[in-house]
């Protein structure tokens, strides 16, 4: 079935580091693919989207590129700051189903 | 604007018992959908609710079910509480283009115990 297999964490970086969260995908049709963020006390919230092959999200210097022939949607960041902390899901639309990946938590230090 | 309010933000039951937890929508936005999230794991679909009818539903038995009232606010009951039923309830609402593409606005959760 479809299913999104995120790299288990948690990622600890200093601060400036470059950051990579790798996300592959199973799916039968043509998903769409998300990156939420949850912030220490807050909701689940959209960080960045991409609804077909090829395409690029990118939001707060975030990137990601929905990469069809190798079912993965990385997440990437030049630069991280104290501030990115978080935890991190890819997530799966198709149909009217949602799959999200199991979170990697993400530690930025000064 | 009001976002996503979630009712009760914790609760405690015991096993067998039955819970009705609540959620508001974002205002504007017609469809809700509610997932389970276990310690240490991401969301999982349970369904979906647009029109006040269910529309989606995930890999949930029966004894999960929903409501959509028509302001578009919405229940999740859940009978029968077994101790893996544990986890923390989000949902979330979306305007139906966005429920289309998966953009999602979510509450911040009520964690219930089975005891």
């Amino acid at each position: 079935g479809d299913s999104v297999t995120q790299m288990e964490g948690p990622v600890t970086l200093s601060e400036e580091a470059f950051l990579t969260i790798n996300c592959t995908y199973t799916a039968t049709g043509y998903p769409s693919l998300f990156w939420y963020v949850q912030y220490p006390g807050e909701g689940l919230q959209l960080l960045l989207k991409a609804t077909k092959a090829d395409d690029k999200g990118s939001n707060k210097g975030f990137e990601a590129t929905y990469r069809k022939e190798t079912t993965s949607f990385h997440l990437e960041k030049g630069s991280v700051q104290v501030s990115d902390s978080a935890v991190y899901f890819c997530a799966l639309h198709t149909g009217n189903q949602f799959y999200f990946g199991t979170g990697t938590s993400l530690t930025v230090i000064p | 604007e009001t976002g996503v309010t979630q009712s009760p933000t914790h609760l405690i039951k015991t096993r067998g018992q039955q819970v009705t937890l609540r959620c508001s929508s974002q205002s504007g936005h017609n469809t809700v959908s509610w997932y389970q999230q276990a310690l240490g794991q991401g969301p999982q679909f349970i369904f979906q609710y647009y029109r006040e009818e269910e529309n989606g539903r995930g890999n949930f038995p029966p004894r999960f079910s929903g409501l959509q009232f028509p302001n578009y606010s919405s229940e999740l009951n859940v009978n029968a509480l077994e101790l893996d039923d544990s986890a923390l309830y989000l949902c979330a609402s979306s305007p139906v283009q966005g429920a289309m593409t998966g953009e999602l606005f979510f509450g911040e959760g009520s964690r219930l115990t089975v005891l």
